[in-house]
């Protein structure tokens, strides 16, 4: 099963308001990723987690933070969510090793209003 | 630091017919991956095909195969007998050798096979 899920699919939420988005796999995956998606543009990498290690981009340090209690699950978390954060959310999963492929979920669009 | 370019915006091409869409990276490792996804109208990103730096031929899996380059840091998808199921948008990545390292994305193609 080379699934990755999410939850939830669709996500509406209103400026100022905290956003949380749920990724999970059962592929025992190490390594798990998190991308913004918005249209005509590419896939953007906000952070990823190489087992409880959590790596962010300089960019979107303080936008974007994130957990993973355990090896199948990863977060998202928004604090406040501003209307420039409404796009697609892409959470990613790979085995570390160089042969491994990344896999991704269905996303989560969220709209900020 | 890792770039990938995809120039192309968009391509129309009737079905049954091959298409190449091209793509560009800069990277200053010496070893890393190449990936061609598939991004369907429903937004799922879908894996297709796979190259790695170090091996010379070119990955083939059903009717996509890959132009790999690398004296130009070029890795080009070829669809032969293209479908119009194939109209979607394809993306380009690349990740360095090292593990951690993330791949990072062009800004896609968007392809419309027509009848």
């Amino acid at each position: 099963d080379t699934t990755v899920k999410q939850n939830p699919r669709y996500k509406l939420a209103r400026v100022g308001k905290p956003v949380n988005l749920i990724c999970s796999q059962t592929m025992n995956h190490d390594t798990m990723y998190w991308y913004q998606k918005k249209p005509n543009q590419a896939p953007k990498l906000l952070l990823f987690y190489y087992d409880k290690i959590l790596n962010r981009e300089a960019d979107t340090f303080e936008k974007f933070q994130s957990s993973r209690p355990n090896n199948s699950f990863c977060s998202l978390y928004i604090g406040s969510a501003g209307l420039e954060y409404s796009a697609m959310y892409l959470c990613a999963s790979r085995r570390l090793g160089n042969q491994d492929t990344q896999y991704f979920g269905p996303g989560t669009r969220l709209l900020v209003l | 630091a890792q770039k990938v370019t995809q120039t192309q915006t968009s391509i129309s091409v009737v079905e049954k017919t091959t298409v190449t869409m091209d793509c560009v990276y800069e990277t200053r490792d010496s070893s890393y991956f190449l990936f061609w996804y598939k991004q369907t109208a429903s937004g799922e990103i879908v894996f297709l095909i796979r190259q790695d730096s170090y091996k010379k031929e070119n990955a083939t899996v059903g009717h996509y195969s890959l132009n790999f380059q690398k004296p130009k840091s070029s890795i080009g998808l070829i669809i032969t007998a293209t479908q119009i199921e194939d109209s979607a948008v394809y993306f380009c990545a690349m990740r360095e050798r090292n593990n951690n390292n993330a791949p990072r994305f062009g800004a896609g193609t968007k392809l419309s096979v027509k009848p």
